[in-house]
């Protein structure tokens, strides 16, 4: 079964701090992997794109790295902001059914002053 | 904003009640989904529509039913719906091809309550 597993489900960092949020996954063949931020009560909004051959990609504070030998993936968030406080979900797109796309359950990050 | 709005953001309806969910994308995309986010569970595809047909039903019960009059607009009509139904529910678009970044664009979903 096709799966993406998301770690940690929860996170409280303080503003200012960075965090690394983790996606493993098992959708293979897949065509590329994506982060999307949602925030409360909004719908999910694209911060990076990589493909199988890409191993990192940057969106401002947003850093994502992708092994695809170990089917792992990181978000890295650098210098956070109380507006980073969103949930954050890693979404695996497979070779065959292009729009069917695979999600994660998300991490919810809480910045706190 | 995405270019893809919802309407309406909240709706509270009794199991008995009709109730339609409207979606429309003002991006020029010709493939529109309808997702199923539940508390801390990752979003369920529903419905795919490309160039007006539909060519994805993911399993989902009778009482939910898709339609799309053209390629910017997507309705989901809602009837004898259950308890377990209440959900954010979730618009998307995207271009319908094959392209290796054909990135979906998502609305802010539709609130549901079911008493």
């Amino acid at each position: 079964k096709n799966q993406v597993e998301q770690s940690p489900q929860s996170l409280i960092i303080l503003e200012g701090k960075n965090c690394t949020l983790q996606c493993n996954y098992t959708v293979s063949p897949f065509s590329n992997l994506r982060w999307y931020k949602q925030d409360t009560g909004r719908g999910p909004v694209s911060l990076t794109i990589m493909t199988f051959s890409e191993n990192t990609k940057s969106n401002g504070r947003y850093t994502a790295t992708l092994d695809a030998d170990t089917k792992q993936s990181s978000l890295h968030i650098t210098a956070s902001q109380l507006s980073d406080s969103a949930s954050y979900i890693c979404v695996v797109s497979p070779q065959s059914g292009y729009n069917k796309l695979i999600f994660g359950a998300g991490t919810r990050l809480a910045v706190h002053p | 904003e995405t270019g893809v709005t919802q309407t309406p953001r909240h709706l509270v309806m009794g199991m008995t009640n009709k109730k339609s969910l409207k979606c429309e994308q003002h991006l020029g995309h010709n493939a529109m989904y309808w997702y199923k986010q539940s508390a801390k569970k990752p979003l369920e595809l529903m419905f795919v529509y490309n160039f007006k047909e539909q060519t994805e039903n993911n399993s989902v019960p009778s009482r939910f039913s898709p339609e799309c009059p053209n390629s910017s607009h997507l309705f989901l009509h809602l009837h004898t719906l259950q308890p377990e139904d209440s959900a954010l529910y979730l618009c998307a678009s995207s271009q319908a091809s094959s392209g290796r970044l054909n990135e979906q664009f998502f609305g802010p979903g539709t609130r549901l309550t079911v008493l």
